[in-house]
């Protein structure tokens, strides 16, 4: 049982360029997350799904896109990088509304050059 | 505006002694509290929760204390051992679980 799968898990991407981080999980959860985390700081929440075609946004979500096609994946793209998204990206997943546990992956760290 | 703080970056503890880290939060309207255990290249892992009506769950060597008055939790860790050394995030959520909100992290080193 895999769980929460991220790739890549590291990137340069030089300001300007586009990418999409891939999240797949095989739990059959319902909500999936994305979160950052900048050095010294909590994660912060950038777009979270509560199921497949249902998005929202979280509070950094400014730079970012996301989808949810199917009930595994949910990528996230970077549209056109900036040094300011230079992170560590973490996806999660949970299984229903009153399971508070989240599931994370092992995190892409990108830098923004 | 961080909702959810860890005020100290690391703590240092000795092996078999008791490790306390703690959190404050700022929004009333949390009702439930997680903390997760990060080791390094890898991604947080769910470690022990509470719920807002309680005043302490305990897991084996892990017990949280939450004082909704005082707007605080703290996580103890008795005895500690050298595996719990890691970065320990404190979260916090309100009744529809949608979002979590994440302190920034404390340090933990536990010396043999």
């Amino acid at each position: 049982n895999a769980g929460v799968t991220q790739t890549p898990k590291f990137r340069i991407l030089k300001i300007g360029q586009s990418m999409t981080l891939q999240c797949t999980q095989d739990m059959n959860h319902n909500y999936m997350y994305w979160y950052r985390q900048d050095p010294g700081m909590g994660l912060k929440l950038i777009y979270y799904s509560v199921g497949a075609g249902i998005t929202d946004k979280g509070e950094v979500p400014n730079g970012y896109n996301v989808s949810r096609s199917t009930t595994e994946d949910f990528p996230l793209r970077l549209e056109l990088a900036a040094p300011s998204q230079t992170s560590v990206y973490f996806c999660a997943s949970r299984v229903t509304s009153t399971n508070e546990k989240l599931f994370f992956g092992s995190g892409t760290q990108l830098s923004v050059l | 505006d961080q909702q959810v703080k860890q005020n100290s970056p690391s703590l240092s503890v000795q092996e078999g002694r008791i490790s306390i880290l703690n959190c404050d939060y700022t929004n009333s309207m949390f009702d439930y509290f997680l903390w997760y255990k990060k080791y390094p290249a890898e991604g947080p892992t769910f470690l022990i929760s509470i719920s807002s009506i309680k005043d302490k769950n305990e897991d084996g060597r892990f017990t949280v204390f939450l004082n909704k008055s005082a707007k605080h939790l703290s996580l103890h860790i008795v005895p500690s051992q050298p595996g719990d050394s890691a970065v320990y995030f404190c979260a916090a959520s309100a009744d529809n679980f949608n979002k979590f909100y994440f302190g920034s992290g404390t340090k933990l080193n536990v010396k043999p």
